[in-house]
């Protein structure tokens, strides 16, 4: 069965750092998402790609956030610096584009020290 | 904008007795309206949704939820609880189109004892 691939699974690092995750999405799904979940939260949207163009980054924080779909397969989140307060599960789904059904990667949990 | 609120962030109950997890929603077009279960440590998996048509939508693992417009609720049933239901429940609200993002609540733990 086909799965969205993440990596690391677990990154820990020192404030101000740089850091840094990759999603490779299902073969064929066109939509890409990156969502941040904060222990004991839900998960909330960060960016939305659309093959290689940024739907939606409303909720991104733009000053040290970035992602990156280059050829519409896989992406890149980058935080730079990182501060104690990204500190959470970074989770990639993507998507068909059929109504509300996406598939989720394992996540990368992210502790800023 | 859309919202949705889980009432109670953590439920226990023994195993085989009723499953009733409790979501309100907020939304001022017609919603698609989903719940989502998270294992320990993996991604969200997608239980069932509503989009259109019949309220009452059925699941995987014997998990079912019916949209109620007058009530704005969505709440996720099983009549039988398993040991292996044990996980985190989202509920989950977008507008209609397909590729619209979803907004999730802050989820409910479901503990099942034996």
């Amino acid at each position: 069965e086909a799965e969205v691939a993440q990596s690391p699974r677990y990154k820990i690092t020192e404030k101000s750092q740089a850091v840094a995750f990759w999603c490779d999405p299902i073969s064929g799904h066109a939509t890409l998402y990156w969502y941040r979940q904060i222990l004991g939260q839900g998960p909330e949207l960060l960016v939305q790609f659309q093959d290689e163009s940024v739907v939606d980054d409303s909720q991104l924080p733009k000053d040290r956030f970035s992602a990156e779909r280059l050829k519409g397969v896989d992406s890149t989140l980058k935080i730079q610096p990182a501060e104690l307060g990204d500190s959470a599960m970074y989770l990639c789904a993507s998507s068909l584009g059929v109504a509300g059904e996406l598939f989720f990667g394992e996540g990368s949990r992210l502790t800023v020290l | 904008a859309q919202s949705v609120t889980q009432l109670g962030s953590h439920v226990s109950v023994s195993e085989g007795a009723l499953v009733l997890l409790r979501c309100n929603y907020s939304s001022s077009v017609p919603p698609y309206l989903f719940w989502y279960v998270q294992y320990p440590n993996q991604g969200l998996q997608l239980l069932l949704k509503y989009t259109t048509g019949a309220t009452l939508v059925k699941g995987i693992n014997g998990f079912e939820a019916e949209f109620k417009k007058s009530e704005t609720s969505f709440h996720l049933t099983k009549p039988s609880a398993h040991m292996s239901d044990a996980a985190e429940y989202f509920c989950a609200v977008s507008r209609q189109g397909g590729s619209e993002k979803l907004v999730f609540g802050k989820g409910t733990k479901l503990t099942v004892n034996p």
